[in-house]
């Protein structure tokens, strides 16, 4: 089955910089990655998602990168603001499969 | 309505107690997700509903018993649980399962088995 390798497990940075957050995955039949950023005590919430059939997407601060190659995708938050702080998760799942497969999670720590 | 809501938000019970947790959601949704957090870990599968038929069992203990009455509404029914059972239970719903169907999340039942 599908595993999915996240990187890092912390990630502390100063507001205005950049984040970058990796994620791997295993199972070549994934196409569709989604990210999710949880806050203390809420619920998951989907941030930007990407399919196998496009390399990059972008969201205002937000983009994704996708190399079905090397099978890994990225996470890079700009310009990044205190209330970006949380955890990050990254997932993937296959076609015809309902399943997603989470990453262990990214704390990211933006510091005023 | 875009929100899956839950209730109860907490529940404590004990090892001999049968309780719900409920799931509703009005998005015309036809897929619809159980999920167990444990702190500080990622949210892991226990069941995925679609058009009202179990179509994913995660292999999760019978003391856990997943009931879909209609296609808004998903229940998880506790009997027996272990103290660790005791984690975070998010549902989910989406358009109608398919993979790359964006999955969104209820805010949870904070649930403590004693």
């Amino acid at each position: 089955g599908e595993n999915v390798e996240q990187h890092p497990s912390t990630l502390s940075v100063q507001e205005g910089d950049s984040a970058v957050i990796k994620c791997t995955y295993s199972d070549s039949a994934s196409n569709y990655f989604p990210w999710y950023k949880q806050e203390l005590g809420k619920r998951p919430q989907l941030i930007i998602d990407i399919r196998s059939n496009v390399g990059e997407k972008k969201d205002q601060r937000i983009a994704v990168t996708l190399n079905k190659t090397a099978k890994h995708f990225s996470l890079h938050i700009t310009e990044t603001q205190p209330e970006d702080s949380a955890v990050y998760f990254c997932a993937a799942s296959a076609t015809g499969f309902q399943k997603l497969v989470f990453g262990t999670g990214t704390r990211l720590l933006v510091s005023p | 309505d875009t929100e899956v809501t839950q209730t109860p938000k907490h529940l404590v019970m004990g090892m001999t107690n049968k309780k719900s947790l409920k799931c509703e959601q009005h998005m015309g949704h036809r897929a619809m997700y159980w999920y167990k957090q444990k702190a500080k870990k990622p949210p892991e599968l226990m069941f995925v509903y679609s058009y009202e038929k179990l179509s994913i069992n995660e292999s999760v203990p019978s003391r856990f018993s997943p009931e879909c009455p209609n296609s808004s509404l998903l229940n998880l029914h506790l009997h027996a649980l272990q103290p660790e059972d005791s984690a975070l239970y998010l549902c989910a719903s989406s358009q109608d399962g398919r993979s790359g169907d964006t999955q969104y999340f209820g805010p949870g039942t904070r649930l403590t088995v004693l």
